[in-house]
């Protein structure tokens, strides 16, 4: 039980475009989740968390209007990247939770976005 | 803030035994985790300690020192496959959860 998936699980964009990324939780309702990213050789880094039907709590020099998350169901919350630059090559991995705390976190298989 | 350190990297001997220390400097404490996470994927569920002690769990055990700040995964009998990048994680004040930089472990034979 506790699966998470993401999708893509790769993709190249060009410098511009928008990006968006799906993270589905499959066995479960997650009432909270989480968007981290993580770039080579550095710690995942907590980019926002989404309680399902609210808006997503960004953490502090995450731009809101650049990284929108939409968390429209217990089951699925997306975030696109927009007008993607090189420099938001990374990977981004999202947790969904079935509680409102971090202590049970179930992670999806991450997304390895790479901007041209 | 929170801050937590780890070795960048290690190196150990199939079969062997090694200790992958943490230590942290959190506001707040509400538990300490250990993840692996092997190269381009999601980090896995290792351990959680919130007690002073240690935590055994197979080939894996975990130990936390709350008054020191400090926190160690003890890995035995080692595998190949057990190379991978040790993530250790403090659920802070806030519940927020920090990562460490990762501690890369290699296996050799």
């Amino acid at each position: 039980g506790a699966v998470v998936s993401q999708h893509p699980s790769r993709v190249i964009c060009k410098s511009g475009t928008s990006v968006k990324i799906e993270c589905r939780s499959l066995d479960f309702q997650a009432t909270t989740m989480f968007w981290y990213r993580q770039f080579p050789k550095q710690s995942l880094m907590l980019m926002a968390t989404s309680n399902e039907g609210s808006k997503a709590t960004y953490e502090q020099g995450v731009e809101k209007d650049k990284f929108l998350i939409n968390h429209a169901s217990l089951t699925l919350s997306t975030l696109t990247v927009t007008s993607a630059h090189p420099e938001d090559s990374s990977f981004y991995i999202c947790s969904a939770s079935p509680g409102t705390n971090h202590y049970e976190q179930y992670f999806g298989p991450g997304t390895r976005l790479t901007v041209t | 803030g929170q801050n937590i350190d780890q070795p960048t990297e290690m190196t150990a001997t199939e079969g062997a035994i090694v200790q992958i220390n943490c230590t942290y400097q959190t506001s707040g404490f509400n538990g300490l985790f250990w993840y692996q996470q092997h190269a381009g994927e999601a980090p896995t569920f290792l351990s959680y300690n919130v007690l002073d002690g240690l935590e055994e769990k197979g080939r894996f055990s975990s130990f936390l020192s709350r008054s020191k700040g400090y926190s160690y995964l003890l890995l035995k009998e080692l595998q190949m496959k057990d190379s991978a990048s040790y993530l250790c994680a403090v659920l802070g004040g806030s519940y927020q959860l920090t990562f460490g930089k990762g501690t890369k472990l290699s296996v050799i034979p």
